[in-house]
């Protein structure tokens, strides 16, 4: 059973605040990492990916990722409201994806 | 640029009726196609996803199927709708492979009454 685990929240923050949100994975094999965003009632939108273990950023996002640990984390910096969704970890598995259920992230302004 | 698109966006259907909900994704060739169902509040479950025309593969025993006619068409139908198949459902591609990005279309909500 290929497993996703993520705290499903809500995580709150400050605007302006870094948001921190993780994601842990059960099967060593896997090779790449997603993130999605989905308001509510909307479909996910893709984020960000990670193959490789360290940091990647994109503008105000930064995905991290360890392998040894099956460990991989979304870091949102200077938080806004429009930031306030739920985000979705998503690891593969040959052509497939396992997502994980989901952290409720609030931004407070 | 790829496009996908899925209708329609809601639909409310009585139990014991038929369903046929249809995705076709634009600029892109032999993409892998899948369909997921959304439970309100829940995470995302596989239904089916396809490699290629005519090639099916259903993750979770159930009362849909699916079929994919052409290179870029994927239909997930049902014969006779139980409540228990209320949800969004989500169609999304990716790029032939493996460890691809997927990418989604703006669902359907599913209603059974």
């Amino acid at each position: 059973q290929k497993e996703v685990e993520q705290n499903s929240g809500p995580l709150s923050v400050p605007e302006g605040a870094i948001a921190s949100l993780n994601c842990t994975y059960s099967d060593r094999g896997s090779q790449s990492f997603f993130w999605y965003r989905q308001y509510s009632g909307k479909s996910p939108e893709l984020i960000m990916f990670i193959y490789s273990n360290g940091d990647k950023e994109d503008g105000r996002f930064t995905a991290q990722l360890n392998k040894a640990s099956q460990y991989v984390s979304l870091l949102i910096r200077d938080s806004q409201p429009s930031d306030s969704a739920t985000y979705l970890c998503a690891v593969e598995y040959g052509n497939k994806l396992v997502f994980g259920a989901g952290t409720i992230l609030r931004v407070k302004s | 640029s790829q496009t996908i698109h899925q209708w329609p966006a809601t639909l409310v259907q009585p139990v014991g009726s038929p369903l046929s909900l249809e995705c076709t994704v634009e600029g892109t060739s032999n993409p892998n196609l899948y369909w997921y169902r959304q439970a309100a509040g829940r995470g995302l479950q596989l239904l089916f996803y396809s490699v290629g025309i005519g090639q099916i593969s259903s993750e979770v025993p159930q009362n849909l199927s699916a079929s994919r006619p052409q290179d870029r068409q994927f239909i997930l139908s049902s014969k006779k709708l139980l409540l228990s198949d209320s949800g969004f459902y989500l169609c999304a591609w990716s790029v032939g492979g493996n460890g691809q990005p997927q990418h989604f279309g703006d669902g359907t909500r599913l209603s059974i009454l």
